[in-house]
């Protein structure tokens, strides 16, 4: 059974640019969430999706931005990149938002000069 | 918001050499998660606790969750090299009208030496 998948797994940026990150759950999985990892803020909630809506959104700017498919695929948008985006960006997919267990994708490794 | 701290932050241990973690969280939760991660890789699951009282162990690792203190342990016994990794534990909201979300811990991270 495949797990998450991520892609890019690695992408440069430069300030000012806009990037899109995509996410494919696993096979049957309807929720998605996106979490940023850095070193200084460690890991930090970006949205939940299910069923094609944002269900829940932590406190990012509104450059952060993201949506769902009808197949579950998820993708995440950032514009106006900062250098401060630079961060793993982390997918977790589980059956259903109340699902015990959420699985995590490789991440994408997001680097903005 | 629901705080999440752990600690210690670093961890240097001896080979077979036992240590605790800590994670104490702020509010009520649903359940504890614990998750490991290798540099440069994802988040490996390892634990989730759901109930008051909860023990799960797995190898050297064993995780334990005292809701009414709210606070999680991982225990390691006999450490070995192969356990050095970053240790997240993260506590999940899963509201049905609003969505659920993991809040983590700052990580601890472990390095056990020969």
């Amino acid at each position: 059974k495949a797990g998450v998948t991520q892609t890019p797994r690695y992408l440069i940026k430069t300030r000012g640019q806009q990037v899109t990150l995509s996410c494919s759950p696993i096979s049957g999985h309807r929720s998605v969430s996106w979490y940023q990892q850095t070193p200084g803020q460690g890991l930090q909630f970006l949205f939940e999706y299910f069923s094609e809506t944002q269900r829940n959104k932590g406190n990012f700017p509104g450059r952060f931005s993201g949506r769902q498919f009808s197949n579950s695929r998820s993708e995440m948008n950032v514009s106006t990149l900062e250098l401060g985006d630079s961060a793993l960006y982390l997918c977790a997919s589980s059956l259903f938002p109340t699902n015990t267990e959420a699985f995590f994708g490789q991440g994408t490794r997001l680097t903005v000069v | 918001e629901l705080k999440v701290e752990q600690n210690p932050l670093f961890l240097s241990m001896q080979e077979g050499k036992n240590y605790t973690i800590y994670c104490n969280y702020s509010t009520t939760s649903d359940r504890l998660y614990w998750y490991r991660q290798d540099p440069g890789k994802s988040l490996e699951s390892l634990f989730v606790l759901l109930s008051n009282g909860a023990v799960k162990q797995e190898g050297r690792l064993m995780a334990s969750l005292d809701t009414k203190a709210r606070l999680s342990t991982l225990h390691i016994t006999a450490a070995v090299h192969d356990l050095s990794a970053t240790y997240f534990c993260a506590v999940a909201t899963l509201l049905e009208d609003t969505g659920n979300q993991f809040y983590f811990g700052t990580g601890t991270s472990l390095t056990v030496i020969p």
